[in-house]
C-alpha cells in the first residue's frame, strides 16, 4: 500500500519570495507522482507529474519538483511567488501501473501568499 | 484542459433521506469515473472507479448499498448517498478519463460539500 504525508497543513509566505511545500510518500513499489492545485471553488487541477526520465519537472507557471527516491520525497519549490498561487496544493502517488487509475492523495497544503 | 463539472456544490439534507451528486464531462467522452471523498483535515480518498455502462468497482470498506454510482452515458455519473446520515458528511470529488490508457490524464470536478443534519 501507498501513503503521501504533506508535512505542512499551512505555509503562509509573503509576495516575491520562494517557497516550498514538502511532500513524503510511502511505497513498497515504483510510483508515479502528482502536484494538484485547488484555487477557492475549481476542481483540482494537475500542476506537474513524474512518470520517469528526468527527476526535475517543471509547470508552466513556473514550481518545480524533484523526485528524489532514496528520500522518498516529491517536494514542491516556486523561486517567487505571486498572490495568485494562492490555494491548496495536493500531492498524489499512484503504484506503477496504476497511472491515475490509483491516485493517493496527502491531505493538502494550503499556501497563503500576502502582499 | 477538459471541463468536469459537478452538481451542486453544496447540499445540506435530513438525515435518514438520500441525495444524489451529478459528475458531467462538458467536453469530452468520459469512459472512465472515479469519485473521491475528503473528510476534514484529512486526504482524498478513492471511494470507487466506474466505467460506462459497468457496475461501479468499489474500494476496500466503501459501502456499495450505500454510495450507488451510476454511470449510464459517456458524460454522467451519479453518486447517491443513501438514508444520509451526519458521519457521512463530506467533501465528494469526481475526475473524469477519456478513453486510453491508465496514463490519460483524469479531469476534476470542483466538489460536493455534503452535510447531513
Amino acid at each position: 500500500a501507498q501513503s503521501v504525508t504533506q508535512l505542512d497543513s499551512q505555509v503562509p509566505v509573503f509576495e516575491e519570495a520562494p517557497v516550498e511545500l514538502r511532500c513524503n510518500y510511502s511505497s513498497s513499489v515504483s510510483v508515479y507522482l502528482f502536484w494538484y492545485v485547488q484555487y477557492p471553488n475549481q476542481g483540482l487541477q494537475l500542476l506537474l507529474k513524474y512518470l520517469s526520465g528526468s527527476t526535475l519537472v517543471e509547470s508552466i507557471n513556473g514550481f518545480e519538483a524533484e523526485f528524489n527516491k532514496s528520500q522518498t520525497s516529491f517536494h514542491l519549490r516556486k523561486p517567487s511567488v505571486h498572490i495568485s498561487d494562492t490555494a491548496e496544493y495536493f500531492c498524489a502517488v499512484s503504484p506503477v501501473p496504476g497511472g491515475y487509475n490509483k491516485l493517493i492523495f496527502g491531505a493538502g497544503t494550503r499556501l497563503a501568499v500576502h502582499p | 484542459g477538459a471541463v468536469v463539472s459537478q452538481h451542486p456544490s453544496r447540499v445540506i439534507c435530513k438525515s435518514g433521506t438520500s441525495v444524489k451528486i451529478e459528475c458531467r464531462s462538458l467536453d469530452f467522452q468520459a469512459t472512465t469515473m472515479f469519485w473521491y471523498r475528503q473528510f476534514p483535515k484529512q486526504s482524498l480518498m478513492l471511494m470507487a472507479t466506474s466505467n460506462e455502462g459497468s457496475k461501479a468497482t468499489y474500494e476496500q470498506g466503501v459501502e456499495k448499498d450505500k454510495f450507488l454510482i451510476n454511470h449510464a452515458s459517456l458524460t454522467l455519473s451519479t453518486l447517491t448517498v443513501t438514508s444520509a446520515h451526519p458521519e457521512d458528511s463530506s467533501f465528494y470529488i469526481c475526475s473524469a478519463r477519456a478513453d486510453g490508457t491508465v496514463n490519460t490524464e483524469a479531469f476534476f470536478g470542483q466538489g460536493t460539500r455534503l452535510t447531513v443534519v
